[in-house]
């Protein structure tokens, strides 16, 4: 069966400081990838999707990047966070045309 | 870009209560979800709809897809404390392939004891 690993579950990070999450697929090949930002009591923002290896598009300009190296694997990324970077940070996988399946989230809190 | 919009926003009612939410579209949509977020967590799919007009269960809950295809409903038989969350509808036209999946803001549920 399919899984989707995302951590760390809470990240307390200085404004200006780097930042890295992770996300990992297991059980499927060449699945469609999600990064989703949610604020609290807001509902979900797409940030970037990928459909391949090295293949990312971004939906709305920000202080983050995203990236594929591998066909599972899944970062989201930024050199400097800003006190708006703070939120629920969603990872989401996808087999096409079926519906997504989220991962269980990183809290980000900016200081 | 297309947008959804659930009604209501957010809804407080009693254990045991039924409750009703839905999710419009501006656009024509071919398939439906519904998804559930409980708090610090990922949303888990519920239902999911292919067809329009087409009724489905799962458990106590039962989603339809609009006949005019630009909304879905959802239903939820006697309410439990556990029901608490976020409920999300997604749609996508399927116009193009590989087309995202469009959320809707979200329904807050709350059931009181």
């Amino acid at each position: 069966s399919q899984t989707i690993h995302q951590w760390p579950a809470t990240l307390v990070q200085p404004v200006g400081s780097p930042l890295s999450l992770e996300c990992t697929v297991e059980g499927t090949s060449n699945p469609n990838l999600y990064w989703y930002r949610q604020a609290a009591g807001r509902g979900l923002q797409l940030l970037f999707y990928s459909v391949g290896i090295g293949q990312i598009s971004s939906e709305v300009p920000q202080n983050l990047s995203a990236s594929r190296p591998q066909d599972r694997q899944f970062i989201l990324s930024s050199k400097k966070l800003l006190l708006s970077d703070s939120g629920f940070y969603l990872c989401a996988w996808s087999a096409g045309y079926e519906g997504y399946t989220f991962g269980s989230g990183t809290r980000l809190t900016v200081v | 870009g297309q947008q959804l919009n659930q009604s209501p926003q957010s809804m407080f009612i009693q254990e045991g209560e039924d409750v009703s939410m839905n999710c419009t579209s501006s656009s024509i949509f071919n398939t439906w979800l519904w998804y559930k977020q409980d708090p610090g967590e990922g949303p888990v799919l519920l239902i999911a709809l292919y067809k329009a007009g087409e009724l489905t269960s799962n458990g106590r809950l039962t989603a339809q897809f609009g006949i005019t295809r630009k909304d879905s409903f959802l239903n939820i038989s006697a309410s439990i404390p556990s029901d608490v969350g976020i409920y999300f509808c997604a749609g996508r036209s399927d116009l193009n392939y590989g087309q995202n999946f469009v959320f809707g803001p979200g329904t807050r549920l709350s059931v009181l004891p």
